[in-house]
Protein backbone atom coordinates (compact mmCIF):
# COMPACT_ATOMS: atom_id res chain seq x y z
CA UNK A 1 0.00 0.00 0.00
CA UNK A 2 1.14 3.36 -0.46
CA UNK A 3 2.56 5.62 2.03
CA UNK A 4 0.89 8.48 3.16
CA UNK A 5 2.42 11.42 5.15
CA UNK A 6 -0.55 13.58 7.61
CA UNK A 7 0.59 16.59 9.74
CA UNK A 8 0.87 15.54 13.58
CA UNK A 9 -1.90 18.04 15.07
CA UNK A 10 -4.40 20.65 13.62
CA UNK A 11 -6.56 22.65 15.61
CA UNK A 12 -10.14 24.22 14.66
CA UNK A 13 -12.80 26.29 16.02
CA UNK A 14 -16.20 24.64 16.37
CA UNK A 15 -18.77 25.71 13.41
CA UNK A 16 -15.70 26.53 11.38
CA UNK A 17 -14.27 23.93 8.98
CA UNK A 18 -11.76 21.74 9.66
CA UNK A 19 -9.36 20.59 6.50
CA UNK A 20 -7.41 18.09 6.98
CA UNK A 21 -4.59 17.54 4.05
CA UNK A 22 -2.99 13.94 3.29
CA UNK A 23 -0.29 13.54 0.75
CA UNK A 24 0.22 10.59 -1.14
CA UNK A 25 2.69 10.78 -3.57
CA UNK A 26 3.20 7.17 -4.48
CA UNK A 27 -0.45 6.04 -4.84
CA UNK A 28 -1.14 3.69 -7.87
CA UNK A 29 -3.85 3.85 -9.84
CA UNK A 30 -5.73 1.10 -8.74
CA UNK A 31 -5.69 2.43 -5.27
CA UNK A 32 -8.28 4.18 -3.00
CA UNK A 33 -8.01 7.11 -1.08
CA UNK A 34 -9.98 6.57 2.35
CA UNK A 35 -10.61 8.10 5.56
CA UNK A 36 -11.03 6.77 9.33
CA UNK A 37 -11.13 8.79 12.63
CA UNK A 38 -10.35 7.26 16.04
CA UNK A 39 -12.48 9.15 18.83
CA UNK A 40 -10.56 8.40 22.15
CA UNK A 41 -9.96 4.81 23.14
CA UNK A 42 -12.98 3.46 20.48
CA UNK A 43 -13.08 1.46 17.65
CA UNK A 44 -12.33 3.48 14.52
CA UNK A 45 -14.90 4.88 12.27
CA UNK A 46 -15.09 4.93 8.54
CA UNK A 47 -15.57 8.66 7.03
CA UNK A 48 -15.41 8.60 3.02
CA UNK A 49 -13.33 6.85 0.10
CA UNK A 50 -12.39 8.06 -3.33
CA UNK A 51 -10.58 7.22 -6.13
CA UNK A 52 -10.19 10.51 -8.22
CA UNK A 53 -13.38 12.27 -8.22
CA UNK A 54 -14.13 14.19 -5.02
CA UNK A 55 -17.04 12.56 -3.24
CA UNK A 56 -19.21 14.01 -0.31
CA UNK A 57 -21.54 12.55 2.01
CA UNK A 58 -22.82 13.45 5.33
CA UNK A 59 -19.70 13.19 7.25
CA UNK A 60 -17.52 15.01 5.39
CA UNK A 61 -15.84 16.14 1.71
CA UNK A 62 -13.05 14.71 -0.13
CA UNK A 63 -10.73 16.72 -2.50
CA UNK A 64 -8.62 14.82 -4.51
CA UNK A 65 -6.20 16.39 -6.63
CA UNK A 66 -5.75 15.74 -10.33
CA UNK A 67 -2.45 14.27 -10.21
CA UNK A 68 -4.13 11.83 -7.08
CA UNK A 69 -0.71 12.74 -4.72
CA UNK A 70 -2.43 14.48 -2.30
CA UNK A 71 -6.10 14.91 -0.96
CA UNK A 72 -8.21 16.91 1.88
CA UNK A 73 -10.87 16.14 4.17
CA UNK A 74 -12.99 18.51 4.85
CA UNK A 75 -15.63 18.62 7.84
CA UNK A 76 -17.97 21.25 7.02
CA UNK A 77 -19.00 22.52 10.30
CA UNK A 78 -16.60 20.91 13.41
CA UNK A 79 -17.97 19.85 16.54
CA UNK A 80 -16.32 19.06 19.73
CA UNK A 81 -17.79 15.44 19.10
CA UNK A 82 -15.19 15.69 15.55
CA UNK A 83 -12.26 15.54 17.98
CA UNK A 84 -10.19 12.84 17.16
CA UNK A 85 -6.71 11.17 15.16
CA UNK A 86 -7.78 11.01 11.73
CA UNK A 87 -6.25 8.82 9.31
CA UNK A 88 -5.52 8.78 5.46
CA UNK A 89 -5.24 5.38 4.43
CA UNK A 90 -4.29 4.47 0.83
CA UNK A 91 -5.19 0.55 -0.48
CA UNK A 92 -6.92 -1.45 -3.50
CA UNK A 93 -10.34 -1.73 -3.28
CA UNK A 94 -11.77 -4.16 -1.35
CA UNK A 95 -12.56 -6.41 -4.05
CA UNK A 96 -11.01 -9.41 -3.13
CA UNK A 97 -10.24 -11.72 -0.04
CA UNK A 98 -6.91 -10.11 0.47
CA UNK A 99 -7.38 -6.33 0.22
CA UNK A 100 -9.45 -5.61 2.95
CA UNK A 101 -6.85 -5.13 5.83
CA UNK A 102 -6.47 -1.42 6.84
CA UNK A 103 -2.42 -0.22 7.40
CA UNK A 104 -2.82 2.77 9.91
CA UNK A 105 -0.13 5.04 9.98
CA UNK A 106 0.26 8.06 11.84
CA UNK A 107 -2.42 10.43 11.66
CA UNK A 108 -3.44 13.82 12.56
CA UNK A 109 -4.75 14.16 16.05
CA UNK A 110 -7.48 16.89 15.13
CA UNK A 111 -8.58 19.54 18.17
CA UNK A 112 -11.89 21.04 18.15
CA UNK A 113 -11.87 24.32 20.66
CA UNK A 114 -14.70 26.36 21.39
CA UNK B 1 -28.35 -0.75 13.45
CA UNK B 2 -26.65 -3.76 14.77
CA UNK B 3 -22.83 -2.97 15.69
CA UNK B 4 -19.95 -5.27 15.85
CA UNK B 5 -19.94 -6.94 19.12
CA UNK B 6 -16.80 -7.76 21.39
CA UNK B 7 -16.51 -9.68 24.54
CA UNK B 8 -15.39 -9.36 26.95
CA UNK B 9 -15.02 -5.38 27.40
CA UNK B 10 -12.29 -5.57 30.25
CA UNK B 11 -9.79 -8.71 30.75
CA UNK B 12 -6.66 -8.86 33.49
CA UNK B 13 -4.57 -11.72 33.26
CA UNK B 14 -0.90 -12.46 34.63
CA UNK B 15 1.91 -13.19 32.45
CA UNK B 16 1.96 -16.52 31.08
CA UNK B 17 -1.63 -17.18 31.21
CA UNK B 18 -4.34 -17.49 28.65
CA UNK B 19 -6.99 -15.16 27.12
CA UNK B 20 -10.05 -15.63 24.59
CA UNK B 21 -11.13 -12.70 23.02
CA UNK B 22 -15.08 -12.84 20.74
CA UNK B 23 -16.00 -10.89 18.11
CA UNK B 24 -19.23 -11.49 16.75
CA UNK B 25 -19.51 -9.29 13.37
CA UNK B 26 -22.34 -7.14 11.97
CA UNK B 27 -25.38 -9.41 10.39
CA UNK B 28 -24.59 -10.93 7.23
CA UNK B 29 -21.19 -9.76 7.15
CA UNK B 30 -18.63 -12.47 6.39
CA UNK B 31 -14.91 -11.32 7.05
CA UNK B 32 -13.86 -10.16 10.20
CA UNK B 33 -10.69 -8.43 10.83
CA UNK B 34 -8.49 -8.27 14.29
CA UNK B 35 -6.47 -5.15 14.86
CA UNK B 36 -4.16 -4.74 17.99
CA UNK B 37 -3.70 -0.89 19.53
CA UNK B 38 -0.89 -0.97 22.50
CA UNK B 39 -0.72 2.39 24.51
CA UNK B 40 0.04 5.70 22.34
CA UNK B 41 0.46 3.43 18.83
CA UNK B 42 -1.82 3.11 15.92
CA UNK B 43 -3.96 -0.08 15.44
CA UNK B 44 -1.94 -2.88 13.49
CA UNK B 45 -3.73 -5.10 11.24
CA UNK B 46 -3.47 -9.28 12.89
CA UNK B 47 -5.30 -11.33 10.88
CA UNK B 48 -8.47 -11.57 8.90
CA UNK B 49 -11.03 -14.15 8.33
CA UNK B 50 -13.25 -14.22 4.86
CA UNK B 51 -16.26 -16.97 4.77
CA UNK B 52 -14.31 -19.03 7.96
CA UNK B 53 -10.68 -19.21 6.11
CA UNK B 54 -7.52 -17.36 7.08
CA UNK B 55 -7.45 -14.33 4.37
CA UNK B 56 -4.78 -12.23 5.31
CA UNK B 57 -2.21 -12.34 8.20
CA UNK B 58 -0.24 -9.64 9.59
CA UNK B 59 2.05 -9.53 12.62
CA UNK B 60 0.48 -11.88 14.88
CA UNK B 61 3.01 -13.05 17.27
CA UNK B 62 2.74 -17.14 17.18
CA UNK B 63 1.44 -17.67 20.47
CA UNK B 64 -1.62 -15.91 18.86
CA UNK B 65 -4.41 -17.70 16.93
CA UNK B 66 -7.77 -17.32 15.69
CA UNK B 67 -10.73 -18.78 14.16
CA UNK B 68 -13.81 -17.41 12.61
CA UNK B 69 -16.70 -20.14 13.08
CA UNK B 70 -19.98 -21.37 10.79
CA UNK B 71 -21.84 -18.52 12.87
CA UNK B 72 -19.63 -16.32 11.45
CA UNK B 73 -18.45 -14.94 14.91
CA UNK B 74 -14.47 -14.71 15.42
CA UNK B 75 -12.38 -16.05 18.23
CA UNK B 76 -8.63 -14.82 19.52
CA UNK B 77 -6.83 -17.16 21.45
CA UNK B 78 -3.90 -15.77 22.74
CA UNK B 79 -1.07 -18.06 24.83
CA UNK B 80 1.74 -17.19 27.26
CA UNK B 81 0.54 -13.86 27.59
CA UNK B 82 3.44 -11.00 27.75
CA UNK B 83 3.52 -7.57 29.52
CA UNK B 84 3.60 -6.11 26.03
CA UNK B 85 0.43 -8.22 25.34
CA UNK B 86 -1.55 -5.18 26.68
CA UNK B 87 -3.45 -3.48 24.75
CA UNK B 88 -6.51 -2.94 22.60
CA UNK B 89 -8.21 -5.63 20.55
CA UNK B 90 -10.57 -4.32 18.03
CA UNK B 91 -12.50 -6.73 15.82
CA UNK B 92 -13.93 -5.23 12.56
CA UNK B 93 -16.49 -6.84 9.99
CA UNK B 94 -17.16 -6.57 6.61
CA UNK B 95 -19.71 -7.51 3.80
CA UNK B 96 -17.97 -8.53 0.92
CA UNK B 97 -17.95 -5.75 -2.11
CA UNK B 98 -18.71 -2.89 0.24
CA UNK B 99 -16.41 -0.05 1.40
CA UNK B 100 -16.01 -0.11 4.45
CA UNK B 101 -14.99 -2.11 8.33
CA UNK B 102 -16.85 -1.60 11.16
CA UNK B 103 -15.32 -1.70 14.25
CA UNK B 104 -16.19 -2.99 17.98
CA UNK B 105 -15.78 -1.25 20.61
CA UNK B 106 -13.14 -2.96 21.72
CA UNK B 107 -10.99 -5.55 24.49
CA UNK B 108 -9.12 -3.54 26.57
CA UNK B 109 -6.48 -6.37 27.74
CA UNK B 110 -4.27 -5.85 30.70
CA UNK B 111 -1.37 -8.83 31.56
CA UNK B 112 -0.38 -7.98 34.85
Amino acid sequence: DAKTTQPTSMDCAEGRAANLPCNHSTISGNEYVYWYRQIHSQGPQYIIHGLKNNETNEMASLIITEDRKSSTLILPHATLRDTAVYYCIVRPFAGGTSYGKLTFGQGTILTVHP
Amino acid sequence: AAGVIQSPRHLIKEKRETATLKCYPIPRHDTVYWYQQGPGQDPQFLISFYEKMQSDKGSIPDRFSAQQFSDYHSELNMSSLELGDSALYFCASRRQGSYEQYFGPGTRLTVT
